[in-house]
């Protein structure tokens, strides 16, 4: 199956906690992104990486930092979470032709 | 800071009938456009994209694009239940990678 896939589904954490969000690709796009959706359902762009360069980074506090390994794997880790950070974080791949989007994880930050 | 606008923010219209989305960005560089659907707790998915003036049919869907105003707009014949979703815009340019979306307009088709 090819889709963009994303781990954790949802994660529930203290504020102060680190967390590592996991996303790939088997589309063989050359380029993928970090959104944030808050609550209202406004779509941010964070990040974007086109083959492991970033390329695209937006005014994210610095606790954010994506890691690419590889065209087809994003991560995203949070160093020190902060209630505001409570949203669905979407990871999406491109060719150029539009976006594909995984699943989302949920992050909760109590 | 290129921004695209949509509008209404929501809709409301009966099965069966026409369903019509706007979205305008205020990039005079954006070439491109596009549409996805959001269903609730679901991620966006494309639905259709336009780069040319004129008009664009898919089934049920119609997308016109003004390239002059910048002005897109999404048409939904014979709306279904199914169809209640959010509706994100979004806009891009050649050699940008960065695709700037709307907010969104919320639509609830009531049978």
């Amino acid at each position: 199956e090819t889709a963009v896939f994303q781990t954790p589904n949802y994660h529930v954490t203290q504020v102060g906690n680190e967390v590592s969000f996991n996303c790939k690709q088997t589309l063989g796009h050359d380029t993928m992104y970090w959104y944030k959706q808050d609550s209202k359902k406004l779509l941010k762009i964070m990040f974007s990486y086109n083959n492991k360069q970033l390329i695209v980074n937006e005014t994210v506090p610095r606790r954010f930092s994506p890691q690419s390994s590889d065209k087809a794997h994003l991560n995203l880790r949070i160093k020190s979470v902060e209630p505001e950070d409570s949203a669905v974080y979407l990871c999406a791949s491109s060719s150029g032709q539009g976006q594909y989007f995984g699943p989302g994880t949920r992050l909760t930050v109590l | 800071q290129q921004k695209v606008q949509q509008s209404p923010e929501s809709l409301i219209v009966p099965e069966g009938g026409m369903a019509s989305l706007n979205c305008t960005s205020s990039d005079r560089n954006v070439d491109y456009f596009w549409w996805y659907r959001q269903h609730s707790g679901k991620s966006p998915k494309m639905l259709m994209s336009i780069f040319s003036n004129g008009e664009k049919e898919e089934g049920r869907f119609t997308v016109h694009l003004n390239k002059a105003s910048l002005h897109t707009s999404l048409h939904i014949r014979d709306s279904q239940p199914s169809d209640s979703a959010l509706y994100l815009c979004a806009a891009s340019h050649t050699g940008n990678y960065k695709y700037v979306f709307g907010a969104g307009t919320r639509l609830k088709v009531i049978a």
